[in-house]
């Protein structure tokens, strides 16, 4: 199974600030690499797919990069509504499977 | 517009049975893979396993294989997930989601469901 490790667990910031966000896979999985926002009492919302494109109306402050174990979704300047929990997760061809990461918590300073 | 709608929160007694639905519209429900994922309490996502409605291909995580049922009637645009008996661990919200690459772009608004003696 691939295991994917998110960090930091908490990241605390102030509205302005950038954003940095961490995920590792336990072995490749090429740039099959989607991130998630989600809200208390919300579903969560695909923000990037691919490791690198932005779903459908997702701001351009939102962005991601890496391939192969390393990830990296960057907010570039924190809005308000930006506070939050953010996942990645990972579709892998073989072995066949579907994980999340853990998620990190983005609060307020 | 794309819409997965899901069936209302459920309350059950461990042992009981139960089949929860999402029903896909605004695109073709044949043409893309339909997932469920878990969320317990407080927790983070767990990906359950995903059925193509097309040809019922479905895929089990090892974690949710022979404990839960997948399933698609592509005739009504609806997928289910079942369980055959219910236990309290399975108290938890769960989401239907459509696959888009590799990610999944549109997530029903989740059933609870309570499972408690």
């Amino acid at each position: 199974e691939i295991v994917l490790t998110q960090s930091p667990a908490t990241l605390s910031l102030s509205p302005g600030e950038r954003a940095t966000l961490s995920c590792r896979a336990s072995q490749s999985v090429s740039s099959y690499l989607a991130w998630y926002q989600q809200k208390p009492g919300q579903a969560p919302r695909l923000l990037i797919y691919d490791a690198s494109n932005r779903a459908t109306g997702i701001p351009a402050r939102f962005s991601g990069s890496g391939s192969g174990t390393d990830f990296t979704l960057t907010i570039s300047s924190l809005e308000p509504e930006d506070f939050a929990v953010y996942y990645c997760q990972q579709r892998s061809n073989w072995p066949p499977e579907i994980t999340f990461g853990p998620g990190t918590k983005v609060d307020i300073k | 517009e794309v819409q997965l709608v899901q069936s209302g929160a459920e309350v059950k007694k461990p042992g009981e049975s139960l089949k929860i639905s999402c029903k896909g519209s605004g695109y073709s429900f044949t043409s893309y893979w339909i997932g469920w994922v878990r969320q317990m309490p407080g927790k983070g996502l767990e990906w359950m396993g995903i059925i193509y409605p097309g040809d019922s291909d479905t895929r089990y995580s090892p974690s949710f294989q022979g404990q839960v049922t997948i399933s698609a009637d592509k005739s009504i645009s609806t997928a289910y997930l079942q369980w055959s008996s219910l236990k309290a661990s399975d108290t938890a919200m769960y989401y239907c989601v459509r696959r888009y690459n590799s990610g999944f772009d549109y997530w029903g608004q989740g059933t609870l469901v309570t499972v408690s003696s």
